[in-house]
C-alpha cells in the first residue's frame, strides 16, 4: 500500500538551479495536484491534473511547470529556483470527479538559498 | 469567492482540557464538502473527517467531535480530554465541485502541555 509517494523528502537548491519534484501514485487515480505549504497560509494549489495529458493552473502557478504523461506520475518542475519557492510541497491524488477524498504524499521540504 | 478562515493561529492548553478549533467558510456553491486534516510534527497530512453540505448531523469519533452549522457557515472541531499526542497543526478545508478544488484554511497550531 504505497499510496502517494514523493521524492525527495528534503532538498536544498541554489538560486537559479532547476529540479523536479517527483510524485507517483499506485491507486489509478485520475486527479492529481500539487500544493505548497507556507507558514500562516495553509496549503495553496499550484497545478492540478484531471487525467493523463491534461493539466491546469491552480492558485500559485508561477515558476512551476507540470506534465502528466502517465496516470501514475505527476512531476513538478522548478525551472529556475528562487528563495520565494522555499516551502513544503505536497502532492495529492483522488479518484474521479465526484470523489472528494484526497490522499497526500509525505511532503518535500525545499530550501532555496 | 471560496474561502476558509481559521481565526485561531495558535492554541495552547493543558492536557485533559477540552478544546475547540474554529472554522468558517465562504462559498456560493450549494454542493460542497468540508474536511479536517491533522498535521503532526512529522509533517504528513492525516485525514480526519469529511462532511458534505447536505448533511448537518454532528459527528463524534472517540474524543473528536465536529459541529457543522450551515446557518453560520461553520465547521468546528472539538477535542475532548485532550492528550499530548493531539499536538499538531489542524487544517480545515473546503472542496467545491464546481472548480474541483480543495481550499485550505491557514491552520491552527494546537499545543497540549502535560
Amino acid at each position: 500500500n504505497a499510496g502517494v509517494t514523493q521524492t525527495p523528502k528534503f532538498q536544498v537548491l541554489k538560486t537559479g538551479q532547476s529540479m523536479t519534484l517527483q510524485c507517483a501514485q499506485d491507486m489509478n487515480h485520475e486527479y492529481m495536484s500539487w500544493y505548497r505549504q507556507d507558514p500562516g497560509m495553509g496549503l495553496r494549489l499550484i497545478h492540478y491534473s484531471v487525467g493523463a495529458g491534461i493539466t491546469d493552473q491552480g492558485e500559485v502557478p508561477n515558476g512551476y511547470n507540470v506534465s502528466r504523461s502517465t496516470t501514475e506520475d505527476f512531476p513538478l518542475r522548478l525551472l529556475s529556483a528562487a528563495p520565494s519557492q522555499t516551502s513544503v510541497y505536497f502532492c495529492a491524488s483522488r479518484n474521479g470527479w465526484m470523489n472528494t477524498e484526497a490522499f497526500f504524499g509525505q511532503g518535500t521540504r525545499l530550501t532555496v538559498v | 469567492a471560496q474561502k476558509v478562515t481559521q481565526a485561531q493561529t495558535e492554541i495552547s492548553v493543558v492536557e485533559k482540557e477540552d478544546v475547540t478549533l474554529d472554522c468558517v467558510y465562504e462559498t456560493r456553491d450549494t454542493t460542497y464538502y468540508l474536511f479536517w486534516y491533522k498535521q503532526p510534527p512529522s509533517g504528513e497530512l492525516v485525514f480526519l473527517i469529511r462532511r458534505n453540505s447536505f448533511d448537518e448531523q454532528n459527528e463524534i469519533s472517540g474524543r473528536y467531535s465536529w459541529n457543522f452549522q450551515k446557518s453560520t457557515s461553520s465547521f468546528n472541531f472539538t477535542i475532548t480530554a485532550s492528550q499530548v499526542v493531539d499536538s499538531a497543526v489542524y487544517f480545515c478545508a473546503l472542496f467545491f465541485q464546481g472548480a474541483q478544488k480543495l481550499v485550505f484554511g491557514q491552520g491552527t497550531r494546537l499545543t497540549i502541555n502535560p
